[in-house]
Protein backbone atom coordinates (compact mmCIF):
# COMPACT_ATOMS: atom_id res chain seq x y z
CA UNK A 1 0.00 0.00 0.00
CA UNK A 2 1.39 2.90 -1.11
CA UNK A 3 -1.31 5.65 0.83
CA UNK A 4 -0.74 7.79 3.58
CA UNK A 5 -0.72 5.70 6.58
CA UNK A 6 -1.46 6.31 10.26
CA UNK A 7 -1.02 4.48 13.66
CA UNK A 8 -3.11 4.04 15.58
CA UNK A 9 -7.12 4.34 14.30
CA UNK A 10 -8.94 4.73 17.39
CA UNK A 11 -7.42 5.60 20.63
CA UNK A 12 -9.44 5.86 23.90
CA UNK A 13 -7.84 7.92 26.75
CA UNK A 14 -8.24 9.08 30.05
CA UNK A 15 -8.44 13.24 30.98
CA UNK A 16 -4.88 14.01 32.02
CA UNK A 17 -2.64 10.79 29.99
CA UNK A 18 -0.31 11.50 27.21
CA UNK A 19 -1.29 10.63 23.52
CA UNK A 20 1.43 10.39 20.62
CA UNK A 21 0.12 9.51 17.04
CA UNK A 22 2.31 8.25 14.10
CA UNK A 23 1.98 9.28 10.37
CA UNK A 24 3.34 7.87 7.32
CA UNK A 25 3.28 9.90 4.13
CA UNK A 26 3.63 8.70 0.53
CA UNK A 27 7.42 8.42 0.12
CA UNK A 28 8.55 11.20 -1.40
CA UNK A 29 6.09 13.45 -0.73
CA UNK A 30 8.48 15.67 1.09
CA UNK A 31 5.23 18.25 2.68
CA UNK A 32 3.35 16.88 5.44
CA UNK A 33 0.33 18.51 6.84
CA UNK A 34 -1.78 17.62 10.41
CA UNK A 35 -5.49 18.61 10.75
CA UNK A 36 -8.04 18.24 13.26
CA UNK A 37 -11.93 17.19 12.29
CA UNK A 38 -14.19 17.59 14.90
CA UNK A 39 -17.75 16.09 14.61
CA UNK A 40 -19.87 17.43 11.92
CA UNK A 41 -17.06 19.82 11.00
CA UNK A 42 -14.45 19.98 8.43
CA UNK A 43 -11.19 18.99 8.60
CA UNK A 44 -8.90 22.03 10.81
CA UNK A 45 -4.93 22.72 9.71
CA UNK A 46 -2.73 22.59 12.75
CA UNK A 47 0.44 22.22 11.71
CA UNK A 48 2.60 21.56 8.37
CA UNK A 49 6.28 20.32 7.75
CA UNK A 50 8.61 20.57 4.86
CA UNK A 51 11.15 17.95 4.79
CA UNK A 52 12.38 17.97 9.00
CA UNK A 53 11.33 21.38 9.12
CA UNK A 54 7.88 22.41 10.63
CA UNK A 55 7.05 25.65 9.08
CA UNK A 56 3.56 26.55 9.91
CA UNK A 57 1.69 26.02 13.07
CA UNK A 58 -2.66 27.07 13.66
CA UNK A 59 -3.48 28.66 16.94
CA UNK A 60 -5.07 25.74 17.38
CA UNK A 61 -2.08 24.14 18.48
CA UNK A 62 -1.96 24.56 21.99
CA UNK A 63 1.11 24.22 23.87
CA UNK A 64 -0.10 20.55 25.34
CA UNK A 65 0.62 19.81 21.59
CA UNK A 66 3.86 19.45 19.72
CA UNK A 67 4.68 17.23 16.25
CA UNK A 68 7.92 16.20 14.89
CA UNK A 69 9.47 14.60 11.65
CA UNK A 70 12.45 14.05 12.68
CA UNK A 71 14.15 12.21 9.37
CA UNK A 72 11.89 14.06 6.89
CA UNK A 73 9.73 10.98 6.48
CA UNK A 74 7.10 9.81 8.92
CA UNK A 75 5.65 12.57 11.62
CA UNK A 76 4.20 12.76 15.09
CA UNK A 77 1.88 14.35 16.98
CA UNK A 78 1.70 14.23 20.69
CA UNK A 79 -0.80 15.61 22.86
CA UNK A 80 -0.02 16.14 26.41
CA UNK A 81 -2.35 16.36 29.37
CA UNK A 82 -5.16 15.62 27.69
CA UNK A 83 -8.76 16.72 27.51
CA UNK A 84 -12.30 16.11 26.45
CA UNK A 85 -12.35 19.10 24.06
CA UNK A 86 -9.03 17.37 22.49
CA UNK A 87 -11.61 14.35 20.91
CA UNK A 88 -11.29 14.20 17.73
CA UNK A 89 -10.24 12.62 14.04
CA UNK A 90 -6.58 13.38 13.11
CA UNK A 91 -5.78 13.48 10.18
CA UNK A 92 -2.35 13.43 7.90
CA UNK A 93 -2.12 14.12 4.49
CA UNK A 94 0.87 14.69 2.17
CA UNK A 95 2.09 16.23 -0.75
CA UNK A 96 4.32 15.88 -3.15
CA UNK A 97 7.39 18.09 -4.04
CA UNK A 98 7.23 20.21 -6.96
CA UNK A 99 3.74 21.98 -8.99
CA UNK A 100 2.33 24.33 -6.48
CA UNK A 101 -1.29 22.64 -7.13
CA UNK A 102 -0.71 19.80 -6.56
CA UNK A 103 -3.28 17.80 -4.51
CA UNK A 104 -3.14 16.42 -0.44
CA UNK A 105 -3.43 13.17 0.42
CA UNK A 106 -5.12 12.25 3.07
CA UNK A 107 -4.45 9.22 5.56
CA UNK A 108 -7.33 7.26 7.39
CA UNK A 109 -6.87 8.99 10.59
CA UNK A 110 -6.82 8.16 14.30
CA UNK A 111 -9.83 9.28 16.02
CA UNK A 112 -9.66 10.03 19.70
CA UNK A 113 -11.81 9.92 22.42
CA UNK A 114 -10.96 11.30 25.90
CA UNK A 115 -12.81 10.31 28.70
CA UNK B 1 -9.16 35.55 5.64
CA UNK B 2 -10.23 32.58 3.17
CA UNK B 3 -13.75 30.67 4.12
CA UNK B 4 -16.03 28.58 2.47
CA UNK B 5 -19.57 27.89 3.10
CA UNK B 6 -21.24 24.94 1.92
CA UNK B 7 -24.75 25.74 3.28
CA UNK B 8 -26.12 22.57 2.72
CA UNK B 9 -25.85 20.33 5.74
CA UNK B 10 -27.51 16.95 4.52
CA UNK B 11 -29.33 15.91 1.29
CA UNK B 12 -30.99 12.77 0.68
CA UNK B 13 -32.17 11.54 -2.92
CA UNK B 14 -33.50 8.42 -4.34
CA UNK B 15 -30.94 6.17 -6.29
CA UNK B 16 -31.04 7.59 -9.82
CA UNK B 17 -31.73 10.98 -8.92
CA UNK B 18 -29.31 13.65 -10.05
CA UNK B 19 -28.00 16.04 -6.97
CA UNK B 20 -25.55 18.97 -7.00
CA UNK B 21 -23.69 19.99 -4.36
CA UNK B 22 -23.05 23.92 -3.51
CA UNK B 23 -19.83 25.55 -2.27
CA UNK B 24 -19.24 29.07 -2.16
CA UNK B 25 -15.77 30.76 -1.33
CA UNK B 26 -13.99 33.59 -0.13
CA UNK B 27 -10.70 35.26 -0.95
CA UNK B 28 -9.36 38.22 -2.02
CA UNK B 29 -6.25 36.45 -3.62
CA UNK B 30 -6.37 36.18 -7.19
CA UNK B 31 -4.31 32.72 -7.35
CA UNK B 32 -6.34 29.94 -5.78
CA UNK B 33 -7.02 26.51 -5.86
CA UNK B 34 -10.30 24.97 -5.23
CA UNK B 35 -10.89 21.12 -4.09
CA UNK B 36 -13.41 18.75 -3.68
CA UNK B 37 -12.46 15.73 -1.49
CA UNK B 38 -15.24 12.22 -0.53
CA UNK B 39 -15.03 11.32 3.33
CA UNK B 40 -16.77 7.69 3.04
CA UNK B 41 -17.82 6.18 6.30
CA UNK B 42 -14.41 4.29 6.50
CA UNK B 43 -13.35 8.35 7.11
CA UNK B 44 -10.71 8.59 4.64
CA UNK B 45 -10.93 12.11 2.87
CA UNK B 46 -10.94 10.96 -1.27
CA UNK B 47 -9.37 13.31 -3.75
CA UNK B 48 -12.26 13.82 -6.62
CA UNK B 49 -11.01 16.87 -8.34
CA UNK B 50 -9.05 20.28 -8.57
CA UNK B 51 -9.16 23.44 -10.52
CA UNK B 52 -6.82 26.74 -10.12
CA UNK B 53 -8.42 30.22 -10.40
CA UNK B 54 -7.69 30.75 -14.31
CA UNK B 55 -9.13 27.95 -15.20
CA UNK B 56 -13.04 27.82 -15.26
CA UNK B 57 -13.76 25.28 -17.81
CA UNK B 58 -16.26 23.27 -16.35
CA UNK B 59 -15.48 19.32 -15.74
CA UNK B 60 -16.71 15.70 -16.67
CA UNK B 61 -15.63 12.87 -15.03
CA UNK B 62 -18.43 10.00 -15.34
CA UNK B 63 -21.45 10.83 -13.03
CA UNK B 64 -19.54 13.50 -11.72
CA UNK B 65 -19.20 17.08 -13.30
CA UNK B 66 -18.06 20.71 -11.56
CA UNK B 67 -19.78 24.03 -12.85
CA UNK B 68 -16.66 26.68 -11.06
CA UNK B 69 -17.85 30.09 -12.07
CA UNK B 70 -15.35 32.96 -10.75
CA UNK B 71 -18.65 35.57 -10.59
CA UNK B 72 -20.18 34.21 -8.26
CA UNK B 73 -17.42 32.40 -6.41
CA UNK B 74 -18.66 28.89 -6.48
CA UNK B 75 -17.48 25.49 -7.14
CA UNK B 76 -20.24 23.56 -7.13
CA UNK B 77 -20.75 19.76 -7.73
CA UNK B 78 -23.25 17.76 -9.56
CA UNK B 79 -23.51 13.89 -9.15
CA UNK B 80 -25.74 12.87 -12.31
CA UNK B 81 -27.53 9.42 -11.69
CA UNK B 82 -26.86 8.50 -7.86
CA UNK B 83 -25.72 5.41 -6.35
CA UNK B 84 -25.98 4.39 -3.22
CA UNK B 85 -21.76 3.96 -2.93
CA UNK B 86 -22.30 7.93 -3.45
CA UNK B 87 -23.65 8.10 0.08
CA UNK B 88 -20.76 10.02 1.84
CA UNK B 89 -19.91 13.18 3.27
CA UNK B 90 -18.69 15.89 0.24
CA UNK B 91 -16.18 18.74 1.48
CA UNK B 92 -14.89 21.42 -0.74
CA UNK B 93 -11.68 23.23 -0.09
CA UNK B 94 -9.55 26.03 -1.12
CA UNK B 95 -5.81 26.48 -0.90
CA UNK B 96 -3.65 29.94 -1.81
CA UNK B 97 -1.58 29.55 -4.64
CA UNK B 98 1.26 31.74 -2.57
CA UNK B 99 3.68 28.98 -1.15
CA UNK B 100 2.63 26.02 0.77
CA UNK B 101 -0.31 26.84 2.54
CA UNK B 102 -3.04 24.51 4.06
CA UNK B 103 -6.17 23.73 2.91
CA UNK B 104 -9.40 25.56 3.98
CA UNK B 105 -12.32 23.44 4.52
CA UNK B 106 -15.97 23.71 4.38
CA UNK B 107 -17.89 22.04 6.83
CA UNK B 108 -18.81 19.64 4.68
CA UNK B 109 -22.28 18.27 2.98
CA UNK B 110 -23.64 14.44 4.14
CA UNK B 111 -25.28 12.90 0.80
CA UNK B 112 -27.68 10.25 1.36
CA UNK B 113 -28.82 7.99 -1.55
CA UNK B 114 -31.71 5.87 -1.00
CA UNK B 115 -32.12 2.69 -2.92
Amino acid sequence: DTGVSQDPRHKITKRGQNVTFRCDPISEHNRLYWYRQTLGQGPEFLTYFQNEAQLEKSRLLSDRFSAERPKGSFSTLEIQRTEQGDSAMYLCASRETGAVYNEQFFGPGTRLTVL
Amino acid sequence: AQKVTQAQTEISVVEKEDVTLDCVYETRDTTYYLFWYKQPPSGELVFLIRRNSFDEQNEISGRYSWNFQKSTSSFNFTITASQVVDSAVYFCALRLGSGNTPLVFGKGTRLSVIA
